[in-house]
């Protein structure tokens, strides 16, 4: 059984950083793309960045780019999503993914983070 | 960026009845349309990708149509555990793009 199980979310002031993290299991993740999506309270979803299976391809979105890195560790079979310069407009849950050609096949049940002074 | 516009953003029906769910894209998006389930408490579920292949495991209840701009996700005979929030993505280009969302509430 797929799955993923996020942590390190929390509550963060604004311009600070914050790290979430992604644990895979039940699949071989060497073998998938992944991504985060999030999606703010209130709000729908909304994709924020995606690797490729092997880690030598990263894409974003505009509101993120050059803030946000989207990694993994193959031997830990974890997904990492660090966030530097928070704005209050990047609170939201966010959702650890496996990606097949662009949609999102598994989800983890999310992980909340809130960017507020 | 792909703007994607759902409609409609509430829906009630009894079980029992069919529904369709529309989603427009504001470009050609060819077949890229997926839909997803959420319900409270659970991990969102893809249903339909490519706009008409069913995920395994997707019930056959299930079906989604269309190309280019327009899409159609129709859920025949509803059954109780049918009733959430269903959200389409185009998966065409980057950015990845979802609509708004439609809650399907019991009537």
């Amino acid at each position: 059984e797929v799955q993923l199980v996020e942590s390190g979310g929390g509550l963060v002031q604004p311009g600070r950083s914050m790290k979430l993290s992604c644990a895979a299991s039940g699949f071989t993740f060497s073998d998938y793309d992944m991504a985060w999506v999030r999606q703010a309270p209130t709000k729908g979803l909304e994709w924020v960045a995606t690797i490729s299976y092997d880690g030598s391809s990263t894409y974003y979105r505009d509101s993120v780019k050059g803030r946000f890195t989207i990694s993994r560790d193959i031997a830990k079979s974890t997904l990492y999503l660090q966030m530097n310069s928070l704005r209050s407009e990047d609170t939201a849950t966010y959702y650890c993914t496996t990606t097949a050609l662009y949609y999102f096949d598994y989800w983890g049940q999310g992980v909340m983070v809130t960017v507020s002074s | 960026d792909v703007q994607m516009t759902q409609s409609p953003s509430y829906l009630a029906a009894s079980p029992g009845e069919s529904v369709s769910i529309s989603c427009k894209a504001s470009k050609s998006i060819n077949t890229y349309l997926a839909w997803y389930q959420e319900k409270p408490g659970k991990t969102s579920n893809l249903l339909i990708y490519s706009g008409s292949t069913l995920q395994s495991g997707t019930p056959s209840r299930f079906s989604g149509s269309g190309s280019g701009t327009d899409f159609t996700l129709t859920i025949r005979s509803l059954e109780p555990e049918d009733f959430a929030v269903y959200y389409c993505q185009q998966h065409n280009e980057y950015p990845l793009t979802f609509g708004s969302g439609t809650k399907l509430e019991i009537k």
